[in-house]
């Protein structure tokens, strides 16, 4: 059963600083995705990654993908409190059809 | 335009009593999806649907019934609710292949007492 861990859960940072969120999963996949959702909202998509050794960047995140480790960063550079929100990894298994599985999410908070 | 849109928005209903939500996608995407996410804000996938075929039903009790009447349109109905019931449920879509990101709907809180 394929296993999708996320750490830290719980992320309480300065503005200006850097951090990286990590994902670790259980079973061979090369099709990761991470997630944006706000309080209360619905999740959006932030990246999708597809191979391994991919990196895309937005703005101040960039995410990577290693296959090998079964391992994605998410790393947040020079931090703003807009980006306070929980980042939700998720990997996706052909089962006949593609199930994905969500990570538990890692709450970030970004102080002023 | 909304991309994918569900109703309602809120249910508040008694334990015992039978329930639908109704979910609707305009992206022309052929996979939709239902996710429950609890009090902890874990997400877990309860179905999905590839051009009205269900193609992942994980282990949910069967008084949890998808219904797919075309490509656009996922509902889901729930009978008999518990109070375990209680949850945000998110409808989602995607082009299949397991390629594409997900777009979500803004979710239905449900609330049973």
């Amino acid at each position: 059963e394929l296993k999708v861990e996320q750490n830290p859960l719980f992320l309480s940072m300065q503005e200006g600083k850097n951090y990286t969120i990590y994902c670790n999963y259980s079973t061979t996949s090369d099709r990761l995705y991470w997630y944006r959702q706000d309080p209360g909202k619905s999740l959006e998509s932030l990246f999708v990654l597809l191979s391994n050794g991919a990196v895309k960047q937005e703005g101040r995140l960039m995410a990577s993908l290693d296959t090998k480790a079964r391992l994605s960063t998410l790393h947040i550079t020079a931090a703003v409190h807009d980006l306070s929100a929980t980042y939700f990894c998720a990997v996706a298994l052909n089962t006949g059809g593609f199930k994905t599985i969500f990570g538990a999410g890692t709450r970030l908070f970004v102080k002023a | 335009d909304t991309a994918v849109s569900q109703t309602p928005k809120y249910l508040v209903t008694q334990m015992g009593n039978d329930k639908s939500i109704k979910c609707e996608q305009n992206l022309g995407h052929d996979t939709m999806y239902w996710y429950k996410q609890d009090s902890k804000k874990f997400l877990k996938i309860m179905f999905s649907y590839n051009n009205k075929e269900l193609i992942i039903n994980e282990t949910v009790p069967n008084r949890f019934s998808p219904k797919s009447p075309d490509k656009a349109h996922l509902n889901l109905h729930i009978n008999s609710l518990e109070l375990g019931d209680s949850a945000v449920y998110f409808c989602a879509s995607s082009y299949s292949g397991g390629a594409y990101e997900q777009y979500f709907g803004p979710g239905t809180r449900l609330t049973v007492t």
